[in-house]
């Protein structure tokens, strides 16, 4: 069955930086654009950043443009997500995503999450 | 950006009852409107995309309806499983954009 599986998440000072992953299983991940999602404990969704299927593409949220950024390797059906210059308001639940192929509309499967936390 | 509104903030409902749950969008996003239910220490689940397909396993009592600007998601039976909280979201241009959500809650 589908799997994403993200890891890397933790307890990190303002303005330090963080490595997250993402291991995808059980579908053609070099087909999918994929995501990163967060959620600020006890608020609602936003969305982060997207990377193509062969990750040419990449696109960010105003609010981590030029701080964050999005690669894959899908030779090992990983999503990363580097996060640089991190604030307070960066604390949240980190979520893979991936879209169905050929479509850019939605998305069909998320992973459990991991909590970023930003505190000195 | 486009912004989606959801209405009602929260759902006080029996089970049994009917919910119907609103998601506006600040303009038209055709039909490109999906749902989400999120339990409590869960992750999102796909329940509805492109309005009114409904997602693989997502029993019939989901359904949703709508185009445009004004959207619909109805529980016509709620089960105990389906308290939870209720996101729409749609796509503009590179922008992925969540309603606030709204919340079912048992009465």
């Amino acid at each position: 069955q589908v799997q994403l599986v993200e890891s890397g998440g933790g307890v990190v000072q303002p303005g330090r930086s963080l490595r997250l992953s993402c291991a995808v299983s059980g579908f053609t991940f070099s087909n999918s654009a994929v995501h990163w999602i967060r959620q600020a404990p006890g608020k609602g969704l936003e969305w982060v950043a997207v990377i193509s299927y062969d990750g040419s593409i990449t696109h960010y949220a105003d609010s981590v443009t030029g701080r964050f950024t999005i690669s894959r390797d899908n030779s090992k059906n990983t999503l990363f997500l580097q996060m640089n210059s991190l604030r307070a308001e960066d604390t949240a639940v980190y979520y893979c995503a991936s879209q169905p192929p050929r479509t850019m509309e939605y998305f069909d499967f998320w992973g459990q999450g991991t909590l970023v936390t930003v505190s000195s | 950006e486009i912004v989606l509104t959801q209405s009602p903030a929260t759902l006080s409902l029996s089970p049994g009852e009917r919910a119907t749950l609103s998601c506006r969008a600040s303009q038209s996003v055709s039909r490109y409107l999906a749902w989400y239910q999120q339990k409590p220490g869960q992750s999102p689940r796909l329940l509805i995309y492109d309005a009114s397909n409904r997602a693989a396993g997502i029993p019939a009592r989901f359904s949703g309806r709508g185009s445009g600007t004004d959207f619909t998601l109805t529980i016509s039976s709620l089960e105990p499983e389906d308290y939870a909280v209720y996101y729409c979201q749609q796509r503009a241009n590179w922008l992925w954009t969540f309603g606030q959500g709204t919340k079912v809650e048992m009465k």
